[in-house]
């Protein structure tokens, strides 16, 4: 059980396109899913706090209007890369809260690499 | 603020010899900890997580952390490290903070571990 998929797990794209990256909760509810940007051989940093119906909480020097966070349902929540930059290229791991279980388990995906060209 | 220190970015054992890996953390009340273990172009796995209860946790694949209040430590180890155990590993310690960024997590730097046969 905790199963999070992200898809899709590779992407390409050309600077100045948006991309939609998912992360799906597949066997239990999330009220809270976590998008993390991780570089080469760097930890992981968290870009924001995503609350189903509500608006996502962004950290400090993350632009909320670069990197748009949706958490429309229980076992879905989105981050789209809009205008994409080389920068922006990176590893995006998302993690999710199950509801009702302990408050301080996260179950994580398997990533996506977004490479931009 | 809660925040975690790994010392040593890379540690490397022979097959069979004892792995440690350190993590000290900051914390301004009782903390939970964890450590995820992530394999190359991977998520991250949870190995094992310290929630007040017994000070000495036992995780998957033999690994085990001893939580330490007085040393502010929670060391990682395993009697007898085998190849497959080769990765990157995060300590990591929880946000008991309320509304909407509870149960966030702060990672560490990581330490990769190189297993020598």
């Amino acid at each position: 059980g905790a199963v999070v998929s992200q898809h899709p797990s590779r992407v390409i794209c050309k600077s100045g396109t948006s991309v939609k990256i998912e992360c799906r909760s597949l066997d239990f509810q999330a009220t809270t899913m976590f998008w993390y940007r991780q570089f080469p051989k760097k930890s992981l940093m968290l870009m924001a706090t995503s609350n189903e119906g509500s608006k996502a909480t962004y950290e400090q020097g993350v632009e909320k209007d670069k990197f748009l966070i949706n958490h429309a349902s229980l076992t879905l929540s989105t981050l789209t890369v809009t205008s994409a930059h080389p920068e922006d290229s990176s590893f995006y791991i998302c993690s999710a809260r199950a509801s009702g279980r302990g408050v301080y388990e996260q179950y994580f995906g398997p990533g996506t690499r977004l490479t931009v060209t | 603020a809660q925040s975690v220190t790994q010392l040593g970015s890379h540690v490397s054992v022979s097959e069979g010899a004892l792995v440690l890996l350190r993590c000290n953390y900051s914390s301004s009340v009782p903390p939970y900890l964890f450590w995820y273990v992530q394999y190359p172009n991977q998520g991250l796995q949870l190995l094992l997580k310290y929630t007040s209860a017994a000070t000495l946790v036992k995780g998957i694949n033999g690994f085990e952390a001893e939580f330490k209040k007085s040393e502010t430590s929670f060391h990682l180890t395993k009697p007898s490290a085998h190849m497959s155990d080769a990765a990157e590993y995060f300590c990591a310690v929880s946000d008991q903070g309320r509304g909407s960024t509870l149960g966030r997590l702060y990672f560490g730097r990581g330490t990769q571990l190189t297993v020598w046969p």
